[in-house]
């Protein structure tokens, strides 16, 4: 079975703090994903990287950065957490069409 | 880029009828069309996709049909039970390449009523 993990299930944090979100895959994937869900908008692609160091912003990286050093884990950079930032955050992975999620980070920004 | 529409916003249906989540896409380069449902505190997971080149796709209860001159794509369920209440989410991508990048749909709560 796939398996992607992430670091936190759920995180609180500070306006204007440096978050790290975490996500690992252990199925050897080239690609890796990070969405943000809200309700009523559904998942939004914030980034995504295809091989390691690679790295193509999705449809709403403002206020995000990402981190792929090695091959099975994807990181996400919130450089200055904003209360808009408030969300559900997945990672995924596939190696071909299918996508495979994490199970996610709550995150809160107070 | 792809833009994906997703109706019903909330479907509820009694059990045993059946369910319908439309969703329509604006690339028509598009050609690989999932479908990921997410219960409630798990994680999505992809309950069947469809390719352009295939017009409908069953798997037991569930089906997908494609009409790509309308660029149109409707998940149907049969026989609900209450398990499948749940987030739908549609999605389109042009695969392969690109990083084969989803865009999803809004999403569907489905409440099956006993």
């Amino acid at each position: 079975d796939v398996k992607v993990t992430q670091s936190s299930r759920y995180l609180v944090k500070r306006t204007g703090e440096k978050v790290f979100l975490e996500c690992v895959q252990d199925m050897d994937h080239e690609n890796m994903f990070w969405y943000r869900q809200d309700p009523g908008l559904g998942l939004r692609l914030i980034y995504f990287s295809y091989d390691v160091k690679m790295k193509e912003k999705g449809d709403i990286p403002e206020g995000y950065s990402v981190s792929r050093e090695k091959k099975e884990r994807f990181s996400l950079i919130l450089e200055s957490a904003s209360t808009n930032q408030t969300s559900m955050y997945l990672c995924a992975s596939s190696r071909r069409e299918t996508q495979y999620f994490g199970p996610g980070t709550r995150l809160l920004v107070l | 880029g792809e833009n994906v529409e997703q109706h019903p916003s909330t479907l509820s249906v009694q059990e045993g009828d059946s369910a319908v989540i439309k969703c329509t896409y604006s690339d028509s380069a598009s050609n690989y069309f999932p479908w990921y449902k997410q219960e409630l505190g798990k994680r999505p997971q992809l309950i069947i996709d469809i390719r352009s080149n295939v017009g409908e796709k069953k798997d037991q209860r569930i089906a997908v049909t494609l009409n790509k001159t309308a660029k149109h794509f409707s998940l149907h369920i049969t026989e609900t039970q209450p398990e499948d209440s749940a987030v739908y989410f549609c999605a389109a991508s042009k695969a392969p390449g690109g990083g084969n990048k989803l865009t999803f749909g809004t999403g569907t709560q489905l409440k099956v009523e006993l």
